[in-house]
């Protein structure tokens, strides 16, 4: 079936760099997307990647995906205050429903 | 900029109550998704529309959970009778349309749930 891990909790310092990571089960998926959550709110996409991509870079934001050992990860390069929030990784597998898997969540903690 | 509206964003309610949730697509989108987030988890799909029709159901716990898209715009998902385990946040979503191509899903602030 289909499953995403993630780490539960990161904490860095500002200023430095952030990766978050994720595997997933399914090798038919097509998208695997970063959500970020901030408390008591709605989900905000941050970058998705297609499957046949292995990097995708956007600002802070670097996606690295190993579609051999279903890893995906996601850096932030000088890490603010303001990024503190929970990161969900999330794939779309093979259905055309455009069903979401999501993970359970990383906590990243910036320290000032 | 458009975004997905949802209210309540907060509800109480006693067990054996009856709660509804209402959420408002942004306009023009044709697929909506309602999630339950349990603390500490990830969003789970409960329910997807494509306009008035319901594609997938298989999480939603029929007994109790009902969800409607009359007119293919608005939603609303009602729980009935509300159970303790029922308290989360529940997360409505909307995208231009759900195929094979990437399609962005938008999520709403939510409704957080508590049940006593």
């Amino acid at each position: 079936g289909e499953d995403v891990e993630q780490s539960l909790f990161l904490s860095v310092r500002e200023g430095d760099s952030s990766v978050i990571n994720c595997t997933y089960t399914d090798s038919s998926s097509t998208y695997l997307y970063w959500y970020k959550q901030e408390p008591g709110a709605g989900l905000q996409l941050l970058t998705y990647i297609f499957s046949n991509m292995d990097m995708k870079q956007d600002q802070r934001l670097t996606v690295l995906l190993n579609k051999k050992d279903k890893h995906l990860s996601l850096r932030i390069a000088d890490t603010q205050t303001g990024d503190s929030a929970i990161y969900f990784c999330a794939e779309r597998g093979s259905s055309n429903t455009g069903k979401l898997i999501f993970g359970q969540g990383t906590t990243l903690q910036v320290k000032p | 900029e458009a975004e997905v509206a949802q209210s309540p964003r907060y509800k109480i309610t006693e067990k054996s109550q009856a709660v509804a949730f209402w959420c408002d697509p942004i306009s023009g989108h044709a697929t909506l998704y309602w999630y339950r987030q349990i603390l500490g988890q990830g969003p789970e799909l409960l329910v997807q529309f494509q306009d008035e029709s319901v594609v997938d159901d298989s999480q939603l716990p029929k007994d109790r959970f009902s969800a409607e898209r009359l007119k293919g715009v608005d939603s609303t998902l009602k729980i009935q009778p509300a159970e303790l385990g029922d308290s989360a946040m529940y997360l409505c979503a909307s995208s231009l349309r759900a195929a094979r191509t990437q399609e962005t899903q938008y999520f709403g602030p939510g409704t957080r749930l508590l049940v006593l």
